[in-house]
């Protein structure tokens, strides 16, 4: 079954302290793993798509990596505003609709 | 002109009420989402039209009534709902349509809906 894992469910970081999160992912078949970030009662906003592993995309302070098992959203000297809940999907090439797997988000904290 | 401009923002309804949410967007995508989400979820794929045609409906209930009156506005007409519909419903849309989801979506903001 096609799934996707995040983790840390949650993360607290201090200004200035870079850390990485992760998604997970078993699908049969890889179209593209996408990173969306999300504020409280807002929509998602897209950051990144990867389609390939050795794929590497950077944003900002962002930077998303991908191999054959999962992807890493580096945050490298964050700041409050990097704040949010970071959502991985995943597309597959099976099926007909190739809908998102979402998974279930990180939600970060950076402290002032 | 990136923006998804979804209305109303809030919306609160009885179990009788009859209401529509709306979504427009003028860059040209040809495919349009509507997604719900409710609290610490991630969002939930109800209905996918691509250049103006229904082309997914993910088994939704009949009282969310879906329409595409053109290229650039998306409605979600809503008839008796219940409680447990309470939800984040965001509308979203993206450059390809049909065939292939192409996943490059942008989102709006959201319409919080409270049904009482």
């Amino acid at each position: 079954e096609d799934q996707v894992t995040q983790s840390p469910e949650a993360l607290r970081l201090q200004e200035g302290e870079s850390s990485s999160l992760n998604c997970s992912y078993t699908v049969s078949g890889l179209r593209g793993l996408f990173w969306y970030r999300q504020d409280p009662g807002k929509g998602p906003e897209f950051l990144f798509t990867l389609y390939s592993a050795g794929e590497e995309k950077e944003k900002e302070r962002l930077k998303a990596t991908l191999t054959k098992k999962e992807s890493f959203l580096h945050i490298t000297a964050p700041k409050p505003e990097d704040s949010a809940t970071y959502l991985c999907a995943v597309q597959a090439n099976a099926g007909n609709n190739r809908k998102l797997i979402w998974g279930l988000g990180t939600s970060l904290a950076v402290n002032p | 002109d990136t923006e998804v401009t979804q209305t109303p923002k809030h919306l609160v309804m009885g179990m009788t009420n009859k209401k529509s949410l709306k979504c427009e967007q003028h860059m040209g995508h040809r495919a349009m989402y509507w997604y719900k989400q409710k609290a610490k979820k991630p969002p939930e794929l109800m209905f996918v039209y691509s250049y103006e045609k229904l082309s997914i409906n993910e088994s939704v209930p009949s009282r969310f009534s879906p329409e595409c009156p053109n290229s650039s506005l998306l409605n979600l007409h809503l008839h008796a709902l219940q409680p447990e519909d309470s939800a984040l419903y965001l509308c979203a849309s993206s450059l390809q349509g049909q065939g292939v989801l192409n996943t490059e979506a942008f989102f709006g903001q959201g319409t919080r809906l409270t049904v009482v």
